[in-house]
Formats: C-alpha cells, structure tokens, sequence
C-alpha cells in the first residue's frame, strides 16, 4: 500500500528563518510526486510537480527536491505569509493519489 | 481561483438524514475526484470518476455514493449521516485519467458538511 509520511506534524519560524518540510514515501512505482499548499478552510492548492530522484523545482520561496525514498521543500527567508498547511503527495503508475497528513507551517513576523 | 466550484459552501443537517453536494470541474477536465477532510484526518480520498465513468474507490462508505453525468459534473450522495461524517468534502479535477500534467489536481473551495 503507498505511504505518504510528513514531518514535522508543525512548524513555528521567524520571518527569515529558513527550513525544510520532509515527506517521505513509499510507492508502487512513482509516477509523480506532488506538493500543495492549503489554506484554513481552502482548498489544496497546487505548487510542484517532481517526477525523478535529483529533480528540483523552485517558486518564490520555495524549493522543493526529491530523492528516490524522499522530497523535502525548502523554504527560504518565510514571510507571514507563507503560513499554511503544506501537503505531500505521490501517484503511483495505476494513477492513484495519495495525501500525506501535511506539515503546518506558522511565521512569525 | 482553481475553476472547480463546489455547492453548497456549507451545510447543516440532522443524523440520519440525506444530502448531495455538486462539483463542476474546470473546463475541459474530464476526471472527477472526491476526498473527504476531517479535523483529526488527512484528506482521504473517497471515489474517482472519468468521463462518466467510476475509475477508482477510496475509503467511500457504502452509505455514500457518486456520479458523473455527461455534462461532466459530479454529484456525491451521502445518506444515513452520522455524526462522524462531518467534515469538509473537496472535490478535485484533472486533465486526463492519471491527473492534468500528470497528477495535478484542482481542488474546489469545499462543501463544509455538519451533522447535528
């Protein structure tokens, strides 16, 4: 059965500090993995897609890597704003999505 | 804004009753997905549908069922609510049948479900 595992549950930054969000998974055959950002009461709201060991992709703040048991995003410098649930996902080759429980990230300003 | 809306926004009902929430997805996007989101879970995914057809089934109660017309919308029937059923119920769309680019999934603002 795929498994998606995120770490930590939460995480309280300054402005400015810097950190990582890992997921990890297994998969019967990863045919993408993907990060989205949710906010309270939102909708998951789609960031990058990741689809082999050694990819990386950035956006503003965020850099998001993956290896072959693993994907961290990086966060540069959060602003309040960033502040929000990040969620992993992978999707195996027979097309099935599954969620990690998400990381929830506060800023502080 | 994703493009998939979602109605009602919020709903509360009674135990044991019958409610249906809708999804439209975005234009041109020919698969429907289903998850449900409580306090104390991660999304969990509930029913796929492409093109009119079921593809994959989650964790979806057999109180509760789905559809895809031929319009491309989707409607989820949940039935004999209890009150473990409330939660936020996301309805996602994608591109194809294995997700828009792969996998990328469009997610709704939610449908709010409380069971009284």
């Amino acid at each position: 059965e795929d498994q998606v595992t995120q770490s930590p549950e939460a995480l309280r930054l300054q402005e400015g500090e810097s950190s990582s969000l890992n997921c990890s998974y297994t998969v019967s055959g990863l045919r993408g993995l993907f990060w989205y950002r949710q906010d309270p009461g939102k909708g998951p709201e789609f960031l990058f897609t990741l689809y082999s060991a050694g990819e990386e992709k950035e956006k503003e703040r965020l850099k998001a890597t993956l290896t072959k048991k693993e994907s961290f995003l990086h966060i540069t410098a959060p602003k309040p704003e960033d502040s929000a649930t990040y969620l992993c996902a992978v999707q195996s080759d027979a097309g099935k999505s599954t969620f990690g429980d998400g990381t929830t990230l506060t800023v502080k300003p | 804004d994703s493009g998939v809306t979602q109605t009602p926004k919020h709903l509360i009902t009674a135990t044991g009753q019958r409610v249906t929430l809708r999804c439209s997805p975005r234009s041109g996007d020919l698969s429907v997905y289903w998850y449900q989101q409580s306090l104390d879970q991660g999304l969990q995914f509930l029913i796929q549908y492409y093109n009119g057809e079921e593809r994959a089934k989650g964790n979806i109660l057999e109180r509760f069922s789905a559809q895809q017309f031929p319009d491309l919308h989707s409607e989820l029937n949940l039935s004999s609510l209890e009150l473990g059923d409330s939660a936020l119920y996301f309805c996602a769309s994608s591109f194809s049948l294995l997700g828009g680019g792969p996998g990328e999934l469009f997610f709704g603002e939610g449908s709010r479900l409380t069971v009284l």
